[in-house]
């Protein structure tokens, strides 16, 4: 069965600066897509950013950007020039091309932004 | 506005009282799916459906039926709800054809069991 580990519990980071979230998951797939979802306090469930496993570039979305290891199966979220409004709850998750459709989710990183 | 609309928002009910959280979405998608979110766990898929009348069970389908009559509705209906499905949850729906089609999630259902 696929899994999806994210290893920090919670993340803190001064404003401005930049914080990476880890994230590492278990597959035998060669066809699948990873995702970085952020749910703020409103719960509401946001793509930030989402890569190809048959792409060798790593995806970048404005201060977003991931670093995607696929031989080490990593995929980690680098935020640039941290913002108060990028706290939240950040999931990492799986999903298997041709399948179900499944999402599979980490348990999640509680990102704190101090001012 | 392309959307995914949950209601109820907010329940509380009592252990064995049945209840239904509809979920809709405008965007045409053939694949909808519930997802239940608890502390430390993440989100884990209970149903999911791929198209009108055909749906499966996903990882934690236990206590859960769901229904897939009108392409835009896949309400999930808890018959008996005990307090273990206290939870956050979740519908999503996308297009099918590509793992990477992103699903879209609705707001969210926070229900209380006691």
């Amino acid at each position: 069965a696929q899994t999806v580990t994210q290893s920090q519990p919670e993340m803190s980071v001064q404003e401005a600066e930049t914080v990476t979230l880890s994230c590492t998951y278990d597959t035998s797939e060669s066809d699948y897509y990873l995702f970085w979802y952020k749910q703020p306090p409103s719960r509401q469930m946001i793509l930030v950013i989402r890569q190809e496993a048959y792409k060798q570039q790593n995806a970048t979305e404005n201060r977003f950007s991931v670093n995607f290891q696929k031989a080490a199966k990593s995929f980690s979220l680098k935020i640039s020039d941290s913002q108060l409004g990028d706290a939240a709850m950040y999931f990492c998750a799986y999903r298997v091309g041709g399948s179900n459709y499944k999402l599979t989710f980490g348990k999640g990183t509680l990102l704190t932004v101090n001012p | 506005e392309a959307q995914v609309t949950q209601n109820p928002r907010y329940l509380i009910t009592v252990t064995g009282k049945k209840l239904t959280v509809t979920c809709s979405q405008n965007m045409n998608h053939e694949y909808m799916s519930w997802y239940r979110q608890d502390p430390g766990l993440g989100l884990r898929q209970i149903y999911y459906s791929m198209n009108v009348e055909v749906t499966d069970k996903g990882d934690v389908p236990e206590g859960y039926k769901v229904s897939r009559k009108e392409k835009r509705n896949f309400p999930l209906i808890l018959e008996s709800p005990s307090p273990n499905q206290t939870s956050l949850y979740f519908c999503a729906s996308s297009l099918l054809g590509s793992g990477a089609n992103v699903l879209t999630f609705g707001a969210g259902s926070r229900l209380t069991v006691l």
